[in-house]
C-alpha cells in the first residue's frame, strides 16, 4: 500500500469548511484513497473514497489531482462535532479481507 | 441494534483473570476484524476472519484468543494479561465480495489490565 502524509494538525472555524490535505506521491493505479476519522476514544468511522474522479457524499467531499498524487478531504460546513483525527489511507482494493493500515492521521480542531 | 457492537464498552481485569469481549456485526458482512489502540499509537490489526476462517494473524501473544462462531459474531478471550495489554480493542467488519474495502467499527472497549 502506498504511504500516506498528512500535517499532524488543524485548526477550522465552526461554519467553515474545513480542508484536510494529504500526500500519496507513490500511489499506483489500482489503488484508491479512502478516508476515516475517529472521534475521541470512539471506532474510526468511514467517510468516502475515490480512485480518481471527485466524490461527494451526505459527510464530505473527496477532491484527487488529476496526477493523483495528492488528494483532500472537504467538510463543507465543518462543526464542533467533526472534531477528530482524519485518516488518509491508500490501498487496492480486494477480494479478499485485508487490513487497514492506520499511520498517524491530521487532528481537526472545530474551534467555536 | 445497527452497525457494529462491542461489549462490554469498558472492562477491568487483574492479570490472572479470564475475560471474553464480544463483538456483533449487523450489516450482513462476511468479514471480521480486531484490531488494538494504545494510547497515542495508531491502529494495530490483531486478526482477520473471512468466512469465518482466521486468515491473517498479526504475530499476536497466545494470551489473545479469537473465535468467530459465524458470520455475525466475533470474540477475543482473554487470559493472564499484562499491564501493557491495557489499549481500545476495536471490531470491524467490511463485505469483502463487493470488493470494497469500507471497514466499519464498532464503538470499542476500553481495556485495563491492573
Amino acid at each position: 500500500d502506498a504511504k500516506t502524509t498528512q500535517p499532524p494538525s488543524m485548526d477550522c472555524a465552526e461554519g467553515r469548511a474545513a480542508n484536510l490535505p494529504c500526500n500519496h506521491s507513490t500511489i499506483s493505479g489500482n489503488e484508491y484513497v479512502y478516508w476515516y476519522r475517529q472521534i475521541h476514544s470512539q471506532g474510526p468511522q468511514y467517510i468516502i473514497h475515490g480512485l480518481k474522479n471527485n466524490e461527494t457524499n451526505e459527510m464530505a467531499s473527496l477532491i484527487i489531482t488529476e496526477d493523483r498524487k495528492s488528494s483532500t478531504l472537504i467538510l463543507p460546513h465543518a462543526t464542533l462535532r467533526d472534531t477528530a483525527v482524519y485518516y488518509c489511507i491508500v490501498r487496492a482494493r480486494s477480494g479478499s479481507a485485508r487490513q487497514l493500515t492506520f499511520g498517524s492521521g491530521t487532528q481537526l480542531t472545530v474551534l467555536p | 441494534e445497527t452497525g457494529v457492537t462491542q461489549t462490554p464498552r469498558h472492562l477491568v481485569m487483574g492479570m490472572t483473570n479470564k475475560k471474553s469481549l464480544k463483538c456483533e456485526q449487523h450489516l450482513g458482512h462476511n468479514a471480521m476484524y480486531w484490531y488494538k489502540q494504545s494510547a497515542k499509537k495508531p491502529l494495530e490489526l490483531m486478526f482477520v476472519y473471512n468466512f469465518k476462517e482466521q486468515t491473517e494473524n498479526n504475530s499476536v501473544p497466545s494470551r489473545f484468543s479469537p473465535e468467530c462462531p459465524n458470520s455475525s459474531h466475533l470474540f477475543l478471550h482473554l487470559h493472564t494479561l499484562q499491564p501493557e495489554d491495557s489499549a481500545l480493542y476495536l471490531c470491524a467488519s467490511s463485505q469483502v465480495l463487493a470488493g470494497g474495502y469500507e471497514q466499519y467499527f464498532g464503538p470499542g472497549t476500553r481495556l485495563t489490565v491492573t
